[in-house]
């Protein structure tokens, strides 16, 4: 399969401890996004990269939560000192934009849900 | 804030086509209506994207008015696999993130 892939697909965690999700991209997207989704909501744009390069981050990105793509392939989300509120869907995207043609349709991964309890 | 209005809800008897419709009176020249899906659990889907003209690949049509104001999707013989949340998006494709903006959607249920 070569979709977007996230690992894990589940994750329950304790209110105060550390989570880190990966996201694997499709290999040739140069363009890396994270969402987060509640229950009955629409996905909210959390932050992106372009190659290594993180290029915007929503307000919604509080200074406990933190992603890197380090080589720019694979991405990592970490949340640290969870609450409660973090409780979501986090879904990762990717996509190809080239400078002349621009971004290119996103493709998203199965996502990643997170039970804070 | 999503540039998009759509219906919160829809039916649609299983063979039928189902037309999504989508207002996006705002839209500028240079941005694309988008549409995605989200079957309950999953990752949304692309389905389809269009500037000015029609479109049509295997999955779905999209028709976008000559103001391009507004557009409707449709699937036109839906089935019970088509069941989802349907999510009419507008954005560039230049000199900006890219990133989408996802407002309530239109929750198809198809129905036997």
């Amino acid at each position: 399969d070569t979709g977007v892939s996230q690992d894990p697909r589940h994750k329950i965690t304790k209110r105060g401890q550390n989570v880190t999700f990966r996201c694997d991209p499709i290999s040739e997207h140069n363009r890396l996004y994270w969402y987060r989704q509640t229950l009955g909501q629409g996905p909210e744009f959390l932050t992106y990269f372009q190659n290594e390069a993180q290029l915007e981050k929503s307000r919604l990105l509080s200074d406990r939560f933190s992603a890197e793509r380090p080589k720019g392939s694979f991405s990592t989300l970490e949340i640290q000192r969870t609450e409660q509120g973090d409780s979501a869907m986090y879904l990762c995207a990717s996509s190809l934009a080239l400078i002349k043609q621009g971004d290119y349709e996103q493709y998203f991964g199965p996502g990643t849900r997170l039970t804070v309890t | 804030d999503a540039k998009t209005t759509q219906p919160p809800s829809m039916d649609c008897a299983e063979g039928r086509a189902a037309n999504l419709p989508c207002n996006h009176s705002t839209i500028s020249g240079n941005e694309y209506v988008y549409w995605y899906r989200q079957i309950h659990s999953q990752g949304p889907q692309y389905i389809i994207h269009g500037l000015k003209n029609n479109e049509t690949n295997e999955m779905a049509s999209l028709i976008i008015t000559e103001d391009r104001k507004s557009s409707t999707l449709i699937l036109p013989h839906a089935t019970l696999r088509d069941t989802a949340v349907y999510y009419c998006i507008v954005r560039g494709r230049s000199g900006n993130t890219g990133k989408l903006i996802f407002g309530q959607g239109t929750t198809l249920q198809v129905k036997p």
